[in-house]
């Protein structure tokens, strides 16, 4: 079973307009990290935002949230007043294991904000 | 506080040829892992190293890929003869030993084998 999916290969959002990038995880582990990494055409990986599974509330950077449902084990990216600069790839992770080292990738989705 | 470094960022080898890539982690980070990134997919994780330790190498292929992280210098992937399904990205991240957790990733290493 996938350990992180991401059904959206592509988005479209009009610039100034919110969008939410889907994702859900599989894990027994009660303990686990969710976290969402930005990868512009340039290739760098960009860390952008973190939620611990014991974690009460959503977490939020900036114009990034992440809307932790934890029953239905998803972990959804909601980027507000897109920009033109948020076109990119997102890749949703999931770190867990005894010693927290597994370290899993959903396959991306490419977003791409119009003007 | 330099990132994490790799080198080279693009290399081009002839299938049969070896390619090795370098990976200095972050100042203070103890933890390397390696992912392998095919052009429009995710990533795939290869291995995960401490010092002169392979915790996890559940991802590397069984035949002619390697990685170490000696006691002194950087990380290296090595890959023995090259083939063309070879030719991807190889990204290299370091965690720290607390934290969150998060990885910081280098810029990546670009393989092309012709």
């Amino acid at each position: 079973a996938q350990k992180i999916t991401q059904t959206q290969p592509g988005m479209f959002v009009q610039e100034k307009e919110a969008v939410t990038l889907d994702c859900t995880y599989d894990t027994s582990d009660p303990s686990y990290g969710l976290f969402w990494y930005k990868q512009p055409s340039s290739g760098e990986m960009i860390f952008l935002i973190y939620q611990g599974s014991y974690d009460q509330q959503n977490a939020t950077e900036g114009r990034y949230s992440l809307n932790f449902q934890k029953a239905r084990k998803s972990a959804n990216l909601v980027i507000s007043a897109s920009q033109l600069g948020d076109s990119a790839m997102y890749f949703c992770a999931m770190r867990e294991g005894p010693d927290f080292n597994k370290f899993y990738f959903g396959s991306g989705t490419k977003l791409n904000v119009k003007p | 506080n330099a990132g994490v470094m790799q080198n080279p960022r693009h290399l081009v080898r002839r299938r049969g040829q070896e390619a090795r890539l370098r990976c200095s982690p972050m100042k203070g980070h103890s933890h390397v892992y390696w992912y392998r990134q095919l052009p429009e997919e995710g990533l795939k994780f290869m291995v995960y190293l401490q010092k002169e330790n392979i915790i996890d190498e559940s991802g590397m292929p069984k035949e002619r890929f390697s990685a170490e992280f000696p006691k002194e210098g950087p990380s290296i992937l090595r890959i023995q003869q090259v083939v063309r399904g070879d030719s991807a990205a190889y990204f290299c991240a370091s965690s720290p030993p607390s934290g969150i957790g998060e990885l910081f990733f280098g810029e990546g290493s670009r393989l092309t084998v012709l």
